[in-house]
Formats: structure tokens, C-alpha cells, sequence
């Protein structure tokens, strides 16, 4: 059984399109996280939940919005997409709000044409 | 916020030999310092890791190794094997922000 699990795998979009990605975690963790890995591999944190509600929330255009309508579930949804949005996106969850022991799901690759 | 840099940013070894990968952090408050690895169309999976009160930890052919005064750590891999080809993260925790800050990638290759 996948521990963390996001979808879709690939998303092809359009410039000016609204997106949601969704992700599942069944590891009883409480806090989940989203992660942006660019083009270069950088992996930078965007938000972070503690059961349900916002911990961390990095400098992240409003266009993006999470949203975690229970402890194992966290989506993304993103608005009026740009051609910079276009990145490996990548769902995780930890037991608690000290951020060890990452379990990342495996990535949604957003191309946005 | 931590800053933490990562070398080298490739690696290239036969397969057999070592393979050292530095991460330096700025932020002296960090306790803990985690590796990941990423394959190929994959999610980053931790593969060890080590807290502030330990100098050296090892599991089986892996190792890290913590040197607070100096702010850096380093993931030792001995015996490399083709399967160790991936791309490798440090992550050394942000005491501010409680959060991972993850270093630029080592991008490493093991030749058959």
C-alpha cells in the first residue's frame, strides 16, 4: 500500500487554467506538507498542516491554496496558472509539527504550456 | 533562515569505491541533520539520519557524520553500486522556521 499517494502523476495545462492536486496519507501522521522542486532540483517548502491547521506558509504566490479537510488529506489548488508554475510538486507527511522522518509521495509534474 | 550548501554538486565513482557528500548549515541551533535520497521519477526518501548528541551513525554500507563546531555534516558511502546512483539531499532542520531546509542535491553516478 503507497503511504503517500498524489494525484495525477502529470499535469498538462494551459496558461490562465485553475489546477487541484490531491494527496492521501495513510501513515496516521499529522502534520502534511507540499514541496516545489524546480527545473534544478531545488526543493523548497511551501505549506505545511498540523491536523488541519497552517503552520508553515512560505512566500508563495496567493494563486496557490491549500487545503486539508482532514489530518490525511491535503490538496492543492492552484489558480490563473503561469508558465513559472511549471515544477515537480511533491506531497509529504510527518508524525508531528517537529518535521522529522519526511515521507514524500512521488511527485506531480506540472507542465503549464 | 538556514542556509546550507551542498558538495559537489556531481559525483562520479566506479562501482566499489567511495563516495563523500558534504552539507554546511549556518544555523547553530540545528539538531537534527537528515539524508535523503531521490531516484529517478521518485519522491526524496530518507536513508539516515543524525541528531546534535551524536557524533557518527552507520547502517550497513552508510554512514553520516557530524561535526557541530565547524557546522557541517557528511554522508559516507562505501562499496558503491549502481542502485546507489540517485540524487541526495541533505536536510538539516530550520530550528525557526520547524522545518527541513533542503540542500541544492548531489547528483551522483555509479559506473558498472
Amino acid at each position: 500500500d503507497t503511504a503517500v499517494s498524489q494525484t495525477p502523476k502529470y499535469l498538462v495545462t494551459q496558461m490562465g487554467n485553475d489546477k487541484s492536486i490531491k494527496c492521501e496519507q495513510n501513515l496516521g501522521h499529522d502534520t502534511m506538507y507540499w514541496y516545489k522542486q524546480d527545473s534544478k532540483k531545488f526543493l523548497k517548502i511551501m505549506f505545511s498542516y498540523n491536523n488541519k491547521e497552517l503552520i508553515i506558509n512560505e512566500t508563495v504566490p496567493n494563486r496557490f491554496s491549500p487545503k486539508s479537510p482532514d489530518k490525511a488529506h491535503l490538496n492543492l489548488h492552484i489558480n490563473s496558472l503561469e508558465l513559472g508554475d511549471s515544477a515537480v510538486y511533491f506531497c509529504a507527511s510527518s508524525q508531528g509539527v517537529t518535521n522529522e522522518k519526511l515521507f514524500f509521495g512521488s511527485g506531480t509534474q506540472l507542465s503549464v504550456l | 533562515g538556514e542556509n546550507v550548501e551542498q558538495h559537489p554538486s556531481t559525483l562520479s565513482v566506479q562501482e566499489g569505491d567511495s563516495a563523500v557528500i558534504k552539507c554546511t548549515y549556518s544555523d547553530s541551533a540545528s539538531n537534527y541533520f537528515p539524508w535523503y535520497k531521490q531516484e529517478l521519477g521518485k519522491g526524496p526518501q530518507l536513508i539516515i539520519d543524525i541528531r546534535s548528541n551524536v557524533g557518527e551513525k552507520k547502517d550497513q554500507r552508510i554512514a553520516v557524520t557530524l561535526n557541530k563546531t565547524a557546522k557541517h555534516f557528511s554522508l559516507h558511502i562505501t562499496e558503491t553500486q549502481p542502485e546507489d546512483s540517485a540524487v541526495y539531499f541533505c536536510a538539516p532542520r530550520d530550528t525557526g522556521r520547524r522545518a527541513l531546509t533542503f540542500g541544492s542535491g548531489t547528483r551522483l553516478q555509479v559506473q558498472p
